[in-house]
């Protein structure tokens, strides 16, 4: 089935500090999603990346998905409180076989 | 609209006892899903729903079994709960569409907390 690495698996860092996670494929991707995951909380949908190359901002959030659709990431710059969580890839596989698989999980935690 | 609800919240089964998850959807969402999460880690894919009479095995089926009659619920079954299955079980549900197959943003419930004893 579909395999998606993302790095790293831990991260802290200061409040103020930018904070990037990555997700690698050894397939191309039809498409990536990325959810959010707060402390005793749900996966809750940030957005999903279908072009190559495609660049999506949501504020302080900016969202990237590689040329040969095989990697992406999750750039937070000036990382507030509020940023605290797990933050998730998630892919689809073939037409046909869309289940969505999700990745390991970044988990940021932030010294105030 | 109440999304993906699942019940119970929490539960304490003992060893070899069974139970269902239940979970229902309400936005026409043809895609179903059931994730575990164990402490401190990912999501992993037990069974998954492409429609009503239809399921397929995820990464960890095994202990557990499935059921779509509906578009509506996906209940997931535990026969004989074992101490490796005390986990935090996530329903989900998402739409395909499109010639494409591109498939939409799934949308969770708030999790079973289930503890075997």
């Amino acid at each position: 089935g579909q395999q998606v690495m993302q790095i790293p698996q831990y991260q802290h860092v200061q409040e103020g500090e930018d904070f990037t996670t990555y997700c690698n494929s050894s397939t191309t991707l039809s498409n990536i999603q990325w959810y959010k995951q707060r402390p005793g909380g749900h996966p809750v949908f940030l957005i999903q990346l279908v072009k190559s190359g495609e660049v999506k901002k949501q504020k302080r959030l900016t969202f990237q998905f590689g040329e040969a659709k095989k990697n992406s990431s999750l750039h937070i710059t000036a990382t507030q409180t509020t940023d605290v969580g797990t933050y998730f890839c998630a892919v689809t596989g073939d037409v046909g076989n869309e289940k969505l698989t999700f990745g390991t999980g970044t988990r940021l935690t932030i010294i105030p | 609209n109440a999304g993906v609800t699942q019940t119970p919240k929490f539960r304490i089964l003992k060893i070899g006892q069974s139970m269902t998850l239940q979970c229902t959807q309400d936005m026409n969402h043809n895609y179903m899903y059931w994730y575990r999460q164990d402490p401190g880690m990912g999501l992993k894919l037990i069974y998954y729903s492409v429609g009503a009479g239809i399921t397929d095995k995820g990464e960890v089926p095994n202990g557990y079994n499935v059921s779509r009659s509906t578009t509506e619920d996906f209940p997931l079954r535990l026969e004989l709960a074992a101490p490796s299955q005390t986990s935090v079980y996530f329903c989900a549900s998402s739409y395909l569409r499109g010639v494409e197959g591109k498939i939409t943003e799934a949308f969770f419930g708030q999790g079973t907390r289930l503890t075997v004893v």
